[in-house]
This record gives structure tokens, C-alpha cells and sequence, in this order.
């Protein structure tokens, strides 16, 4: 199976800054997506990027993706305390299947 | 409901013994996946459902794990002689289509404990 490791594994900033989380995977994918889940909760989808695409945004998002290295990028723009929340990369489970791999996340913590 | 939901929140139970969880995935949503979550870790993908089928079971770790689908809607998981390495939180997922730009919809999940 294939999976992505986020990186870091964990990251402080006050309000008002960016948020950089980094995503590396081992095989070729054709999308990798971004989730975020809040303390005690669900996993909440933020993002697909497909394997043709270089960058995409949704609001204060930003993904980049680079397949040439087998990376991905989430950048959060002007940060929000409610943007505290553990987030990670997916990628397809297997070639032939639709389910997702998840790495251990990057854990965002944001101080008002 | 809008989302999906899973019952109970929470299951403390001892070693050795059975126990069945239960998912509810969102409404018209054909595709139901399993992970298992340990702290601090991601999700670990157990098992997916096309329906009332399994279309792929190799996240489950052993036989005393077993999952079912019969009406192709709700879901149980059903983990037998429970051991404490089974701690974890169990995740239920639903997706309107399969496939592989399809993005998860998620439960809050059932917090298992094994004593």
C-alpha cells in the first residue's frame, strides 16, 4: 500500500501567520487529498489535488503538488485559533481500490 | 441526519469478550469504509464496502475481525475475543461514489476500550 508522512509532526504559531505542512508519498498517485480532524472527531475533507494539477486553493488553502517528488504542501494563510486541528495527506489506497492510506498527520496548534 | 454516525461513542468492554459497532452511513452514499485510529497515528484503512459487498477487506488484521453490510446501507463491525491491543477508535466513512477522487465523509467515531 502506498502512504503519506506529513511533516512536521507537530507545529505552534500565533494568529495572523501561515501554516506549512509537508507531505511526502513512495509510489505514483493520480490525486492526493487533505483532511483535517478536530480533537475527538471525524476527519473532514479539505482538499483534492489531482496528479495534472500544480496548485489548487480553496479560501485561505493552498495546496502545491509535486510529483516529480512525491510531495504535497498545505499552506493556511492568516491563521485562526479554530484552525487548531491535526491534519493529513491521503492517497489512494491501492492502484485498483478507492479506499485511502493516511499518514500520522501534522498536529497544528494556533495561539490568540 | 446529514452526516454519518456512529453508535456507540463510546464501548469499554473486557478481554475476551464480543463486541459490534454500528455505522450509519449519509443517505444515497454507495461506498462504506472502516479504519481503526490509535493515538497520536492516522487512520488505518480496515475494510470497504461497494454496497452490500466487501470490495476490499486486506486492512483487516486477523479473523476475529469481520464487517457487514446487508441491506447496503448500515454497517457493524464485529470484533470477537476482544484483546487490549484492539484500544482504539474506530472510524466509519461514507462516500457518494466510489472512486478515486470521491472525498470521505467521516463519523465522530466509538472509542473502544479493552480492559
Amino acid at each position: 500500500s502506498q502512504q503519506g508522512e506529513e511533516d512536521p509532526q507537530a507545529l505552534s504559531i500565533q494568529e495572523g501567520e501561515n501554516a506549512t505542512m509537508n507531505c511526502s508519498y513512495k509510489t505514483s498517485i493520480n490525486n492526493l487529498q487533505w483532511y483535517r480532524q478536530n480533537s475527538g472527531r471525524g476527519l473532514v475533507h479539505l482538499i483534492l489535488i489531482r496528479s495534472n494539477e500544480r496548485e489548487k486553493h480553496s479560501g485561505r488553502l493552498r495546496v502545491t503538488l509535486d510529483t516529480s517528488k512525491k510531495s504535497s504542501s498545505l499552506l493556511i494563510t492568516a491563521s485562526r485559533a479554530a484552525d487548531t486541528a491535526s491534519y493529513f495527506c491521503a492517497t489512494p489506497y491501492s492502484n485498483s481500490g478507492y479506499a485511502l492510506n493516511f499518514g500520522k498527520g501534522t498536529s497544528l496548534l494556533v495561539t490568540p | 441526519g446529514a452526516g454519518v454516525s456512529q453508535t456507540p461513542s463510546n464501548k469499554v468492554t473486557e478481554k475476551g469478550k464480543y463486541v459490534e459497532l454500528r455505522c450509519d452511513p449519509i443517505s444515497g452514499h454507495t461506498a462504506l469504509y472502516w479504519y481503526r485510529q490509535s493515538l497520536g497515528q492516522g487512520p488505518e484503512f480496515l475494510i470497504y464496502f461497494q454496497g452490500t459487498g466487501a470490495a476490499d477487506d486486506s486492512g483487516l488484521p486477523n479473523d476475529r475481525f469481520f464487517a457487514v453490510r446487508p441491506e447496503g446501507s448500515v454497517s457493524t463491525l464485529k470484533i470477537q475475543r476482544t484483546e487490549r491491543g484492539d484500544s482504539a477508535v474506530y472510524l466509519c466513512a461514507s462516500s457518494f461514489n466510489p472512486g478515486q477522487n470521491s472525498p470521505l465523509h467521516f463519523g465522530n467515531g466509538t472509542r473502544l476500550t479493552v480492559t
